[in-house]
């Protein structure tokens, strides 16, 4: 079945540590998406991807970096410079990125920074 | 200025009811698209619906229909016969031209409880 993954479900990471989170999609996708989970706040873009080797920031970009070097994998590095890391990230694919194109989304990463 | 406001944080219905869930929305590009997805406990987002900003009729999938109201820039998400896995998050979600693509927005979603 064509899906996207996100790799770990769980992460726990100490203060100034980088940490890489994965999004594989088997589905040929050119479009991916990262998207940053707080309650009550609603899902905020961080970066996007349209195709391979290039990538927009999103409005809350600061902080993170990703990389498009497949089709198929856009990971989302969270450096020690993100403030208030502790989130839910979520990787979204869609066919294109046209208007009537739905987000396909991966379960999710829980980042838990102390 | 909130490109997606959902209004109420959240709803409560009794199984079997409908119930309709708000979602208002601001843009000034005439091309654009109209989402809702489900985000049960689990975390996982599921998409639902959608909506184009030139489809003269209200879309509809099962027991979800969308109220789309475009002088009013409303986009309610409407679902009948309530079920108890109904209960959930839900988002409603905009793309727009912003860039020379079009970027997918969402609002701060609605709780839904679905009593038995």
């Amino acid at each position: 079945d064509g899906g996207i993954t996100q790799s770990p479900k769980y992460l726990f990471r100490k203060e100034g540590q980088n940490v890489t989170l994965s999004c594989e999609q088997n589905l040929n996708h050119d479009a991916m998406y990262w998207y940053r989970q707080d309650p009550g706040q609603g899902l905020r873009l961080i970066y996007y991807s349209q195709i391979v080797n290039d990538f927009q920031k999103g409005d809350i970009a600061e902080g993170y970096s990703v990389s498009r070097e497949k089709k198929e994998s856009f990971p989302l590095t969270v450096t020690s410079a993100q403030k208030n890391p502790t989130a839910f990230y979520l990787c979204a694919s869609s066919w294109g990125p046209n208007y009537n194109s739905p987000l396909h989304f991966g379960n999710g990463t829980r980042l838990t920074v102390t | 200025a909130q490109k997606i406001t959902q209004t109420q944080p959240g709803m409560f219905v009794q199984e079997k009811e409908a119930v309709t869930l708000d979602c208002t929305y601001d843009t000034s590009d005439p091309s654009y698209g109209l989402f809702w997805y489900k985000q049960p406990s689990s975390g996982e987002m599921i998409f639902l619906i959608y909506q184009g900003s030139y489809d003269q009729q209200n879309a509809t999938e099962g027991r979800y229909s969308l109220n789309f109201q475009k002088a009013r820039k409303s986009a309610n998400l409407v679902i009948s016969a309530s079920q108890l896995g109904d209960s959930a998050m839900y988002f409603c979600a905009m793309r727009e031209g912003r860039g020379g693509s079009y970027i997918p927005t969402f609002g701060r979603g609605t709780s839904l409880i679905v009593h038995p």
